[in-house]
């Protein structure tokens, strides 16, 4: 079946320095690929997606690769600010008798300190 | 973007009880909505997926008995616990999907922890 496996966290970062969180999954299919993120008691959101090897989805300074040759889909960002602490969840999405179906990773927990 | 909203947050109850979380889309039609279970530290695991009018689909090793999700309108679906016990204590989150977008985009709302003693 598919699964994700994601950086385990949690992760404390300084302001301004360089982030990445690791994602690799695996997948029967050619699946969609997600990064959600989760701010302190609101739901799970969206941040960025990429539907196709070699794209890349970017959002508010994050950005993420779909690397089929490595099942990879790393999120990165050059300088995180302390409005970036939150749990973030790489996902993949498998169409399914019409339903598309999430499977997320652990979610990593990230810091960030003044 | 569309807001999904649960209810109650948290809930504790007795063992042997149900209790009923909500799920509402507050400024969309929700054709298909889903319900995920996360225990501390792992991810989300859905449950089931339901569509508006018809019975709901779940997942390998979900109680459907246990379990009971209505989702009567397009803006709400249900997910009942029926004689929960401490083991079904967890986060229970649910999504929404807006049938009239082109690309089937899943809303989550906030997660409601029950808690069974």
């Amino acid at each position: 079946g598919n699964s994700v496996t994601q950086m385990e966290g949690p992760v404390t970062l300084s302001e301004e320095a360089f982030l990445t969180i690791n994602c690799t999954y695996t997948a029967t299919g050619y699946p969609s690929l997600f990064w959600y993120v989760q701010y302190p008691g609101e739901g799970l959101q969206l941040l960025l997606k990429a539907t196709k090897a070699d794209d890349k989805g970017s959002n508010k300074g994050f950005e993420a690769t779909y690397r089929k040759e490595t099942t990879s889909f790393h999120l990165e960002k050059g300088s995180v600010q302390v409005s970036d602490s939150a749990v973030y969840f790489c996902a993949l999405s498998d169409v399914n008798f019409g339903n598309e179906k999430l499977t997320f990773g652990t979610g990593t927990r990230l810091t960030i300190i003044p | 973007g569309a807001v999904v909203s649960q209810h109650p947050s948290w809930v504790i109850c007795k063992s042997g009880t149900s209790v009923k979380i909500e799920c509402r889309s507050l400024d969309f039609q929700a054709t298909t909505m889903f319900w995920y279970r996360q225990f501390p530290k792992q991810s989300l695991m859905l449950m089931a997926t339901s569509n508006e009018g018809s019975k709901a689909t779940y997942e390998q090793g979900v109680e459907k008995d246990k379990f009971l999700i209505n989702h009567a309108s397009l803006t709400l679906s249900t997910l009942t616990v029926t004689s929960a016990h401490p083991e079904d204590s967890s986060f229970y989150i649910c999504s929404a999907r807006d049938g009239t977008l082109t690309y089937n985009e899943q809303f989550f709302g906030p997660g409601t922890r029950l808690t069974v003693l």
